[in-house]
């Protein structure tokens, strides 16, 4: 049971260049998340996916897009990236979206030059 | 102003201290309230989660709620080097897509 796994760990990017950021989960829950997490701001939503075949927009959802590929799997792209998408990304998954515990995954640090 | 404010710290304080981390937030729809530990260069992990206000104890951890106040703390008993961690304060209304999370509080545990 791995729990939730993010792919790659790390990533460096030039402005303009794309890249999907890839999170699977084992445990078999319906919503999922991407957050990104930046120094003195705390972890910010950015897409969530409240079950298998529906996403909406988190508060910091321009520049990203997303795909709930199955249950299992929710994938963050950036088209275009820019300097100011260099963060640390966080996948997270719950059983349901309101009041549920949320678990996370290890991170994606993605710095854009 | 933001919705969750939280201490950044650092926080340094001796083995076997007694540790408390707060948060206040602006929003009094807020019902749920959770704390998650994070290790540097690792996800946020659930330390302990509150449904309204009151006391939950687990361990050498106490959660505390306040909402006439708008006030969260989580203390630490007995504290060791194995806690030092960012901790995150983290609440929601119980609604899509709501939870905000502070900014984390850095807490290092001297031995």
């Amino acid at each position: 049971n791995a729990g939730v796994t993010q792919t790659p760990k790390f990533q460096v990017l030039k402005t303009g260049q794309s890249m999907t950021l890839q999170c699977a989960q084992d445990m078999n829950h319906n919503s999922m998340y991407w957050y990104r997490q930046d120094p003195g701001m705390g972890l910010r939503l950015i897409y969530y996916s409240a079950s298998e075949g529906t996403t909406d927009k988190g508060e910091v959802p321009n520049g990203y897009n997303v795909s709930r590929l199955n249950k299992r799997e929710f994938s963050l792209r950036l088209e275009s990236a820019a300097p100011s998408q260099t963060s640390v990304y966080f996948c997270a998954s719950s059983e349901g979206l309101a009041g549920y515990t949320q678990y996370f995954g290890p991170g994606t640090r993605l710095t854009v030059l | 102003q933001k919705e969750v404010e939280q201490d950044p710290g650092p926080l340094s304080v001796p083995e076997g201290a007694i540790v408390s981390l707060n948060c206040t937030y602006s929003n009094s729809a807020f019902q749920y309230f959770m704390w998650y530990r994070q290790y540097s260069r690792k996800g946020p992990e659930l330390l302990m989660y509150t449904y309204s206000s009151g006391n939950k104890e687990d361990g050498r951890f106490t959660a505390q709620v306040d909402k006439s106040s708008k006030y969260i703390s989580l203390f630490i008993r007995d504290s060791q080097p194995s806690d030092s961690a960012t901790y995150l304060c983290a609440m929601s209304a119980g609604n899509n897509n709501d939870m905000r999370f502070g900014a984390g509080t850095r807490l290092t545990v001297k031995p």
